[in-house]
């Protein structure tokens, strides 16, 4: 079981929006803003796409944007492309130096 | 570009120990605290260490802390994981990852641990 809770699957249509949340509670999302995200493709290396909460690393396209509101964090892909397919996963940093992961939400591409 | 590449994966049975490494390339890799993250065989991911830029501040998880033990060779630009006592549920892909404002900016592309009988 996760700390972090996303739904397992969400789904969009080519150029559409989608939203992931990721719920955790004051320990953790609600009380730092270091949330990032991560997309993982099977077989390829992870790539960060958000962190503190909002902000893109270069090369990160602007389609991927974040928000955090109390103690949920969420992912919105936009203008989805078929290469968006993956699965995505949020964390926070939780104090303490440690961090948590969410359970990872796979996304279709419809 | 900066390159993370993992090795030292492989099947171990439990209570045995393996070490696992990351060669860095493509930026100075003793500015950087490192990480190691796990993916369970069921997806999840967990946090298993961190390392500070010169060695001298690392921390681990309950989960691990006292069977496993990060180090790094800034020389070599080399980030180790000694694994001992290993566990059933320490089996998955271990990735390491350089540490950016409380994130995980780059990472490999993982080694496969398999601990079992």
């Amino acid at each position: 079981q996760s700390a972090l809770t996303q739904p397992p699957s969400a789904s969009g249509s080519l150029g559409q929006a989608v939203t992931i949340p990721c719920t955790g509670a004051s320990v953790d999302v609600g009380g730092y803003s270091s949330v990032s995200w991560y997309q993982l493709h099977p077989g390829k290396a992870p790539r960060l796409l958000l962190y503190e909460a909002t902000k893109r690393p270069s090369g990160v396209p602007a389609r991927f944007s974040g928000s955090k509101s109390g103690t949920t964090a969420s992912l919105t892909v936009s203008g989805l492309q078929a290469e968006d397919e993956a699965v995505y996963y949020c964390s926070s940093y939780t104090g303490s130096t440690n961090w948590v992961f969410g359970g990872g939400t796979s996304l279709t591409v419809l | 570009e900066v390159q993370l590449v993992e090795s030292g994966g492989g099947l171990v049975q439990p209570g045995g120990s393996l070490r696992l490494s990351c060669e860095a390339s493509g930026f100075t890799f003793s500015d950087y605290w490192m990480h190691w993250v796990r993916q369970t065989p069921g997806g999840g991911l967990v946090w298993v260490s961190l390392i500070s830029n010169d060695g001298t501040s690392i921390t681990y998880p309950e989960s691990v802390k006292g069977r496993f033990t990060i180090s790094r060779d800034n020389a070599k630009d080399t980030l180790y994981l000694h694994m001992n006592s290993l566990r059933d549920e320490d089996t998955g892909v271990y990735y390491c990852a350089r540490h950016l404002a409380y994130s995980f900016d780059y990472w490999g592309q993982g080694a496969l641990v398999t601990v079992s009988s």
